[in-house]
């Protein structure tokens, strides 16, 4: 089956840092470029980062720009999200997701997500 | 980054039609389309339609996506109590070179 499973969320404080990862499984993971996608609670859906199939174009939202870096390690199956300078609006649920092989046509995997809590 | 724009909310009677509109501009709506996905409360989302407004294997025909201009359609016939759920568009926008989604539709099923 095809999956992505993310993990590292947790409670930090403001001003700390966060690393999570999403391992994924049933697919070619080189193929496809990888978003992440959080969701403050009772919020909509906000893009954070996308990274393509060799880390050869990355992009980020606004306002996490210097602040998180995304990365793969494609002979482990792996997204990461560094997100440091954590603020309190970035408590979230953060989600990865999987892009179509056809760029840009639509995020057709997902994972559960793992929850950031920012607060002291 | 300014979204697209979608209504908060849409009624429905069971067995009726809903339209959910999703308005854009040409830098991303426009030239690129609009993917669609579906929530359920506590659940990830999960894609209904490609931006080119074909359906994920799996995706009933009750869903159809469309487009014209800077605003993109989904269209959901003989609604059910599972189409209860929220609605976000999603488009790529090449001039911030950013995915950009709308703020969500919530979709009640009378």
């Amino acid at each position: 089956d095809v999956q992505l499973v993310e993990s590292g969320g947790g409670l930090v404080p403001p001003g700390g840092s966060l690393r999570l990862s999403c391992t994924a499984s049933g697919f070619t993971f080189n193929s496809h470029s990888m978003n992440w996608v959080r969701q403050a609670p009772g919020k909509g859906l906000e893009w954070v980062s996308s990274i393509d199939g060799t880390s050869g174009y990355i992009y980020y939202g606004d306002s996490v720009r210097g602040r998180f870096t995304v990365s793969r390690d494609n002979p482990k199956n792996s997204l990461y999200l560094q997100l440091n300078s954590l603020r309190a609006d970035d408590t979230a649920v953060y989600y990865c997701a999987r892009e179509d092989v056809n760029w840009a046509y639509g995020m057709d995997v997902w994972g559960q997500g793992t929850t950031v809590t920012v607060s002291s | 980054q300014a979204g697209l724009t979608q209504p908060p909310s849409v009624s429905k009677d069971l067995r009726q039609t809903a339209t959910l509109t999703c308005t854009g501009n040409s830098n991303n709506v426009g030239n690129q389309g609009a993917a669609w996905l579906q929530q359920h409360q506590g659940h990830p989302p999960k894609l209904l339609s490609y931006r080119n407004n074909k359906r994920p294997s799996g995706i009933s025909e009750r869903f159809s996506a469309s487009k014209s201009g800077d605003t993109a359609s989904l269209t959901i016939t003989g609604l059910q109590p599972e189409d209860e759920a929220d609605y976000y568009c999603s488009a790529w926008d090449t001039s911030r070179s950013a995915w950009v989604f709308g703020g969500g539709t919530k979709l009640t099923v009378l």
